[in-house]
C-alpha cells in the first residue's frame, strides 16, 4: 500500500534546530517532497530529494534514505515565522505526477 | 508574474447542492491538479488535467468532476454535496517537461474554503 507517516506535532524555541521525520511506502519511487503550509494558506515548496543524502538550502536541509524509506527535514536557527505545518509528499505511482501527502507536522516555535 | 489563482475564496453551500470551483494556473503551466484538504489533514489528490483531458484520478466518487479549458484554466464540480465535502480545495499547476510529460514540480493556489451546512 501507499502510506506516508510523520509526527503530528512538534515544539521548539527560537534559535534551536528541529528535525521532522517522515517514513514512506509508495508504488515505485520518484522522489520525496517537503512543503511548508502556514495556517489558512497554500502549501509552498521547500525541497525535492531524488537521490540519497543531504541537500542543504539555507536554513533548511532535507535528507533521504531510499533503502530505509525515510526522510527528514532539518530546520536551523528557528524563527517564529517557521511556525507552520510541514508536509511530506511523494508521487503516488510512476504513471503520473499526483502526490500523496502525509498528514503534516505542526511545528510551534516559541520565544 | 501571477501565480496560481483560485475563486471564490470562501463558499457556503447546503447539503445536496452543486458547486463549481475555478483555477487559473501559473503563467507557462499547462497541467492542473486538484486536491482536497480536510482540517488537520494533508491534501488528498482528486484528479489532474492536461491537454484538456483527465489524466489521473484519486479515490473520489463520480460526484467530483472537472474540466480544463483551452487556456489551461480548470474547474472542479461537486454534485450532491455532503457535509463531509467541507474542506479546503487546492489547485496546483505544473509546467511541462522538455520530454513532454508534466513535471512533479507543483505550485499551489491559495485554495477555496468550502463549507457545507
Amino acid at each position: 500500500g501507499q502510506n506516508i507517516d510523520q509526527p503530528t506535532e512538534m515544539t521548539a524555541t527560537e534559535g534551536a534546530i528541529v528535525q521532522i521525520n517522515c517514513t514512506y511506502q509508495t508504488s515505485g519511487f520518484n522522489g520525496l517532497f517537503w512543503y511548508q503550509q502556514h495556517a489558512g494558506e497554500a502549501p509552498t515548496f521547500l525541497s525535492y530529494n531524488v537521490l540519497d543524502g543531504l541537500e542543504e538550502k539555507g536554513r533548511f536541509s532535507s535528507f533521504l534514505s531510499r533503502s530505509k524509506g525515510y526522510s527528514y527535514l532539518l530546520l536551523k536557527e528557528l524563527q517564529m515565522k517557521d511556525s507552520a505545518s510541514y508536509l511530506c509528499a511523494a508521487p503516488a505511482n510512476q504513471a503520473g505526477t499526483a502526490l500523496i501527502f502525509g498528514k503534516g507536522t505542526t511545528l510551534s516555535v516559541s520565544s | 508574474d501571477a501565480g496560481v489563482t483560485q475563486s471564490p475564496t470562501h463558499l457556503i453551500k447546503t447539503r445536496g447542492q452543486q458547486v463549481t470551483l475555478r483555477c487559473s494556473p501559473k503563467s507557462g503551466h499547462d497541467t492542473v491538479s486538484w486536491y482536497q484538504q480536510a482540517l488537520g489533514q494533508g491534501p488528498q489528490f482528486i484528479f489532474q488535467y492536461y491537454e484538456e483531458e483527465e489524466r489521473q484520478r484519486g479515490n473520489f466518487p463520480d460526484r467530483f468532476s472537472g474540466h480544463q479549458f483551452p487556456n489551461y484554466s480548470s474547474e472542479l464540480n461537486v454534485n450532491a454535496l455532503l457535509l463531509g465535502d467541507s474542506a479546503l480545495y487546492l489547485c496546483a499547476s505544473s509546467p511541462r517537461l522538455a520530454g513532454g510529460g508534466p513535471s512533479y514540480e507543483q505550485y499551489f493556489g491559495p485554495g477555496t474554503r468550502l463549507t457545507v451546512t
